[in-house]
């Protein structure tokens, strides 16, 4: 897997849009960025993942540089429930392959 | 939505005690995995499963053991457990398929006494 370095944590606002950065400049040409949230108490959660096009889903956007090396997620709007910590991940895992996290960001919303 | 269903949230068992953790999905997933989360170590994977029957050791498989019956079922046994496997475990499944996302329970915070 890609290393990744992500910001230790990252303070917004409820109902401002989110811009989580990650870079990854050792990233394979093979690798995906996947992206998953942890809540206080609850299994990491599955957020989104690209190969090289931008990604949108009913949670993410996920915005990938053109060489690759760098990605932000983007909360568009963001809630208290988005409050987390975020992992980014460079992944080329076959199908049974494990995830391992770094430390993430730590999001913290404020009302 | 996926569902992966683990048996317990809160668990407390003695040293010396077997003890098993269940995990089931509902989406008819080939792979199912089995994790310990511990502060400052981040997520480690004990064991993996590809097909029934099937296991796979992972990177800390040590005093663990797994069994896979059915599809849908994944269990976690700690044959003999002891206080340092004393920890928050997850159970994860996904599709056969390379790169597709991992569904995780929502864990068992696991305390040995």
């Amino acid at each position: 897997d890609a290393k990744t370095t992500q910001p230790n944590s990252m303070e917004s606002n409820e109902e401002e849009p989110v811009h989580l950065p990650c870079n990854h400049s050792t990233i394979s040409g093979t690798d995906y960025i996947h992206w998953y949230r942890q809540l206080p108490s609850q299994g990491p959660e599955y957020v989104i993942h690209g190969l090289t096009s931008n990604v949108n889903n009913r949670m993410a956007s996920l915005a990938i540089a053109e060489d690759r090396k760098s990605s932000t997620l983007i909360l568009h709007r963001a809630t208290l429930r988005d409050a987390a910590v975020y992992y980014c991940i460079g992944f080329s895992g076959g199908g049974a392959d494990g995830l391992t996290f770094g430390k993430g960001t730590h999001l913290i919303i404020q009302p | 939505d996926v569902k992966v269903t683990q048996s317990s949230r809160y668990l407390v068992k003695r040293t010396g005690e077997k003890v098993f953790l269940e995990c089931v999905q509902d989406m008819d997933h080939e792979n199912m995995f089995w994790y310990r989360q511990d502060p400052g170590l981040g997520l480690r994977l004990i064991y993996f499963s590809y097909d029934v029957k099937m296991k796979e050791k992972g990177d800390i498989p040590e005093g663990y053991s797994v069994s896979r019956e059915k599809k849908e079922r994944f269990s976690l046994i700690l044959e003999s457990a002891s206080t340092n496997q004393t920890s928050m475990y997850l159970c994860a499944s996904k599709t056969g398929g390379a790169n597709q996302p991992q569904h995780f329970g929502d864990g068992t915070r696991l305390s040995i006494l």
